[in-house]
């Protein structure tokens, strides 16, 4: 079955760490890829997207993601958090005309 | 401008109420969306409209009524809502499709008593 996974419900890290979110899909074919940020009672922003082209996708808010067909993923990077990027992250992928979700991931960083 | 305004920001209806969800974007796009988002969950896509006509519809139920006046706005008309309907109602738009990025509004968050 067509499905995006992202493995980690949970994550904290430190204020000034590195950060990877990760992301999985399983389709058939190269799908569109998008990156999600949902701060508490908010609406969803687009991080970053990759339809075709260079597989590592610089988004804004400092965040990047790379793109590995091999791997069917898509994780989403950050070299150093700040404390506003704690928040609810959702990967979500395109095919077929579908656009499915990703469960979440939400982010919790330490002072 | 690439900003999606939702109103009301809150909501709380009985059982029932009838009441309206209002979406409006300026962008020019031709496909608009409702999501329904619970707590902690990802949005669930409710109904797509592209180019003013209901072209995907989740299997909502009826007591959920989307219109489409014109290519800015979108409505959520609501009527004999249950309590598990309360959830984090949001609209998107795109410029054409799902597969082009969705702009996503605030939200409403709907409570229904």
């Amino acid at each position: 079955a067509q499905s995006v996974t992202q493995p980690d419900i949970h994550i904290t890290v430190s204020e000034g760490a590195s950060l990877e979110l990760r992301c999985n899909y399983s389709y058939g074919a190269t799908p569109y890829l998008f990156w999600y940020v949902q701060s508490p009672g908010q609406g969803l922003q687009l991080l970053l997207k990759y339809f075709s082209g260079d597989t590592l996708v610089q988004g804004i808010k400092g965040f990047e993601a790379e793109f590995k067909r091999s791997q069917s993923s898509f994780n989403l990077r950050k070299p150093s958090v700040h404390w506003s990027d704690a928040a609810e992250y959702f990967c979500a992928v395109g095919v077929n005309r579908q656009y499915i979700f990703g469960t979440g991931t939400r982010l919790k960083v330490l002072a | 401008d690439t900003e999606v305004t939702q109103t009301p920001k809150h909501l709380v209806m009985g059982m029932t109420n009838k009441k309206s969800l209002k979406c409006e974007q300026h962008m020019g796009h031709r496909a608009m969306y409702w999501y329904k988002q619970k707590a902690k969950k990802p949005p669930e896509l409710m109904f797509v409209y592209s180019y003013e006509k209901l072209s995907i519809n989740e299997s909502v139920p009826s007591r959920f009524s989307p219109e489409c006046p014109n290519s800015s706005l979108l409505n959520l008309h609501l009527h004999a809502l249950q309590p598990e309907d309360s959830a984090l109602y949001l609209c998107a738009s795109s410029l054409k499709d799902r597969l082009d990025t969705q702009y996503f509004g605030p939200g409403t968050r709907l409570t229904v008593l």
